[in-house]
């Protein structure tokens, strides 16, 4: 969907801690959906993803949940760290044809301080 | 070495002009995207090309036209720039079903 409001959603926590980013997804034929960390002035880096024939992948210091009844996705980041501070994306694959279309959320900045 | 790389990186332009941005990809991948991302940091699909081929056009104005040469390159040509333009374009790639590799972003702004 289209990003609303002036400023993005933010999250802040403490160096060490542990992080969840929540994503809600519109479309229920989605199979393909995949975390995101854009640094200032960088292009989006691929973080993790997962296919809808699961629901729980882990990569290191990253899991991603996915919870298609409620259409959900969470990122979570283990004893986060200040070089984890950046934009968080969700994007999906919409796409009804055999090519994709990744379809983005509207982002959440993740702050961690010292 | 670079996988996705674009250029220019920055451009400012008056409005009326018109301005390309090229994107190049070395990573043997079939298909390439363009995003628009605004200033509220949302990125939204506009085109994509699958070797060559026109896959994806969201309703995006005819004032832009991408070209595909060849399966490693997709331009962007944009006539006609309007202050609306202004934004960060970024080119990606992908394998099949796979996820997409961004390059670094062209930042447009149109004065």
């Amino acid at each position: 969907g289209e990003s609303v409001g002036l400023h993005l959603p933010t999250l802040s926590v403490q160096e060490g801690d542990n992080s969840i980013i929540n994503c809600a997804y519109s479309n229920s034929a989605s199979d393909y959906f995949i975390w995101y960390k854009q640094e200032s002035g960088k292009g989006p880096q691929f973080i993790i993803d997962i296919r809808s024939n699961m629901d729980k992948r882990q990569g290191q210091r990253v899991t991603v949940l996915l919870n298609k009844t409620v259409k959900h996705l969470s990122l979570q980041i283990a004893a986060t760290q200040p070089g984890d501070s950046a934009v968080y994306f969700c994007a999906e694959n919409m796409a009804s044809t055999g090519f994709q279309k990744l379809v983005f959320g509207t982002g959440t900045r993740l702050l961690v301080s010292p | 070495d670079t996988a996705v790389s674009q250029t220019p990186k920055y451009l400012v332009t008056q409005m009326g002009n018109d301005k390309s941005i090229k994107c190049e990809q070395n990573l043997g991948h079939d298909t390439m995207y363009w995003y628009k991302q605004d200033s509220k940091k949302f990125l939204k699909i506009m085109f994509s090309y699958n070797n060559k081929e026109l896959i994806i056009n969201e309703t995006v104005p005819n004032r832009f036209s991408p070209k595909s040469p060849d399966k490693a390159h997709l331009n962007l040509h944009i006539n006609s720039l309007e202050l609306g333009d202004s934004a960060v374009y970024f080119c990606a790639s992908s394998p099949p079903g796979g996820e997409l590799f961004f390059g670094e972003g062209s930042r447009l702004t149109v004065l």
